[in-house]
């Protein structure tokens, strides 16, 4: 299977803290991108990452990339309960250069109040 | 930006009947995809969606069960044939954006089958 791999599967933290996501793929990429989905709904696009940086925040969302390792990580700081959801990491795939994504197998995050 | 239009939202369905989703985009594009989301797990994609030309599927999935209509650059069907239980499923249309930039996803149909 071409499918990213996330980690942890599951995360569980009280609001005020910081929760921090894995995600390893397993091509070249021209960008990864971060997505979140409430209870089985559609996804909400979090953030992108194009292959040439190595880190991006957005509100209080930081994204590392590190392309010799082929991982990102997304931290969400400072947590609230709305953050509640399961987030996924996609990526294109460079070698087939088609605009198909790939999705990591995702991490639900619970936020307790 | 892409706006898109899925439907229906969500249906129950007997087993051994099929179902068509529906997918309208705001503009022109010239691929669409098609996911599918079992429960609890991630996104996997069905077949790529060409106007002109036979959709492209990927490993594990066929025509015969999940027949493509692309008729126009602006919308595409999903049919999930001859369903069962194991074809429960949240299902998902998307486009790509420009070079670069965010996908776009419908809201997705939350597929039943009893």
């Amino acid at each position: 299977s071409q499918q990213g791999e996330e980690d942890p599967q599951a995360l569980s933290i009280q609001e005020g803290e910081n929760a921090t996501m894995n995600c390893s793929y397993k091509t070249s990429i021209n960008n990864l991108q971060w997505y979140r989905q409430n209870s089985g709904r559609g996804l909400v696009h979090l953030i992108l990452i194009r292959s040439n940086e190595r880190e991006k925040h957005s509100g209080r969302l930081r994204v590392t990339l590190d392309t010799s390792k082929k991982s990102s990580s997304l931290l969400i700081t400072a947590s609230r309960a709305a953050d509640t959801a399961s987030y996924f990491c996609a990526t294109d795939e460079v070698p087939y250069n088609t605009d198909k994504l790939i999705f990591g197998t995702g991490t639900r995050l619970q936020v307790f109040p | 930006s892409a706006v898109i239009s899925q439907k229906p939202s969500r249906d129950i369905c007997q087993r051994g009947t099929s179902l068509t989703i529906q997918c309208q985009v705001d503009s022109q594009v010239t691929m669409m995809f098609w996911y599918r989301q079992q429960p609890g797990q991630s996104l996997t994609l069905i077949a790529t969606a060409n106007q002109g030309s036979e959709a492209t599927y990927e490993s594990g999935f066929v025509i015969d069960k999940f027949p493509i209509s692309r008729p126009n650059l602006t919308f595409s069907t999903l049919t999930v044939s001859n369903m069962s239980p194991e074809d429960s499923s949240i299902y998902l249309c998307s486009v790509p954006g420009q070079v670069n930039t965010e996908a776009f996803f419908g809201q997705g149909t939350r597929l039943t089958v009893v």
